[in-house]
């Protein structure tokens, strides 16, 4: 059974500062995916990573997937206020069609 | 990128009334669509898998009875709450993948409030 594990589920942390956010997945995954949710909204996409080693970034942020150690990160450089967000990690159910498995999200504040 | 629809942004019904959520990819065609439900603070929990042409997957747990499911069209598929009461009260979010592109794309939610 695929589980995804998100970990921080709450981080504050001040502007400038740099952090990574992880997610862990149980069994084998082909596509893993971010998100990013603001409040009372809906879901954006960040990014989708779909080979070991895959590395993509968007602005401050960067996501990298390790499908070996099962262990995707996004990580934060010197953030702003703007980011703060819930970031979700979703991984792709294999043998499904497109069904994703999420992470429990990880609730961003960044304090100026 | 895609865009997916949904109407209504929000409803306030009655206990015992039915609704029914549009959800629309506006410029592509997608045979699936994915509805969830988000309880407030929580991750999305799937509640099924949407096929065009065909009958809907449903989660474990998730009344089939209870939340209709109907795929019309390659851009439109509508989630019916039936006999609504406040426990389904909670923010229904639909997304499609919009092939051959890996991600998909999600709606901009209903927030439904059943009282």
């Amino acid at each position: 059974e695929l589980k995804v594990e998100q970990n921080p589920l709450f981080l504050s942390m001040q502007e400038g500062k740099n952090y990574t956010i992880y997610c862990n997945y149980s069994t084998t995954s082909d596509r893993l995916y971010w998100y990013r949710q603001d409040p009372g909204k809906s879901l954006e996409s960040l990014f989708v990573l779909l080979s070991n080693g895959a590395v993509k970034q968007e602005g401050r942020l960067m996501a990298s997937l390790d499908t070996k150690a099962r262990l995707s990160t996004l990580h934060i450089t010197a953030a702003v206020h703007d980011l703060s967000a819930t970031y979700f990690c979703a991984a792709r159910l294999m043998d499904s069609n497109y069904q994703l498995i999420w992470g429990a999200g990880t609730k961003l504040i960044i304090k100026p | 990128g895609a865009v997916v629809s949904q109407h209504p942004s929000r409803v306030i019904c009655k206990s015992g009334t039915s609704v029914k959520i549009e959800c629309r990819s506006l410029d592509f065609q997608a045979t699936t669509m994915f509805w969830y439900r988000q309880f407030p603070k929580q991750s999305l929990m799937l509640m099924a898998t949407s096929n065009e042409g065909s009958k809907a997957t449903y989660e474990q747990g998730v009344e089939k009875d209870k939340f209709l499911i109907n795929h019309a069209s390659l851009t439109l598929s509508t989630l019916t709450v039936t006999s609504a009461h406040p426990e389904d009260s909670s923010f229904y979010i639909c997304s499609a993948r919009n092939p051959p592109r890996e991600t998909q794309y999600f709606g901009p939610g209903t927030r439904l409030l059943v009282l």
